[in-house]
């Protein structure tokens, strides 16, 4: 079966920083593209960043970029998002997911969720 | 305000036909395969389906349609464990960037 799992969040001052951690297993991890997304309290789902699998084609949502950094380890089936300069509204739980394959809707579109690790900025 | 648009909510009774709307434009909807999502009160999302095909686990009472740059989830028979949020999303090339409808809250009366 196909698990993530979140780890690393945590309550953080504004302008500290946090490195959240999904570990994979399941699947052929440096074949699949990955995504953070996150919800912040009582709203929906935001696209964070992806990565493609073999780590070269980062994407990042304009709230984030320049802030957060996405990463992998193909050889520990680990994906990263360290986050800086963090403000209160980065508050929300950071779900990390899985691509599928074909072309670039379908590789980053998830079909494999994490149950999320929970960042509050205060 | 998100890049996509879906209906607030949407209510039907069990076994009754609801269908989700997301209208995007023709940088996303238009060129890219939509996926939806259902999130039950707050729990992680879990996949429904990426363009034509139906996630693992997922009831073939679950289908969707895309038309232009509008896209659709029918539920037909509705359940009551239907009842949930259910978010939309593909990939948008002018953004280069993932993006979310709103969400539709889905009530079984």
């Amino acid at each position: 079966d196909v698990q993530l799992l979140e780890s690393g969040g945590g309550l953080v001052q504004p302008g500290g920083s946090l490195r959240l951690s999904c570990a994979a297993s399941g699947f052929t991890f440096s074949s699949f593209g990955l995504s953070w997304v996150r919800q912040a309290p009582g709203k929906g789902l935001e696209w964070v960043s992806s990565l493609s699998g073999g780590g070269n084609s980062a994407y990042y949502a304009a709230s984030v970029k320049g802030r957060f950094t996405i990463s992998r380890d193909n050889s520990k089936n680990i994906l990263s998002l360290q986050m800086n300069s963090l403000r209160a509204e980065d508050t929300a739980v950071y779900y990390c997911g899985k691509g599928g394959t074909g072309t670039t809707d379908y590789y980053y579109a998830i079909n494999v969720w994490g149950h999320g690790t929970t960042v509050i900025v205060s | 305000q998100s890049a996509l648009t879906q209906e607030v909510s949407v209510s039907g009774t069990v076994g009754q036909k609801v269908t989700l709307s997301c209208s995007g434009n023709s940088n996303n909807i238009g060129s890219f395969a939509v996926a939806w999502y259902q999130q039950i009160s707050h729990d992680a999302p879990k996949t429904v389906m990426v363009g034509h095909y139906l996630a693992s686990g997922i009831p073939d009472r679950f289908s969707g349609s895309k038309s232009g740059t509008t896209a659709s989830l029918t539920i037909s028979g509705l359940q009551p464990e239907d009842e949930a949020d259910y978010y939309c999303s593909t990939w948008d090339y002018s953004l280069s960037a993932w993006v979310f409808g709103g969400g539709t809250k889905v009530t079984v009366l």
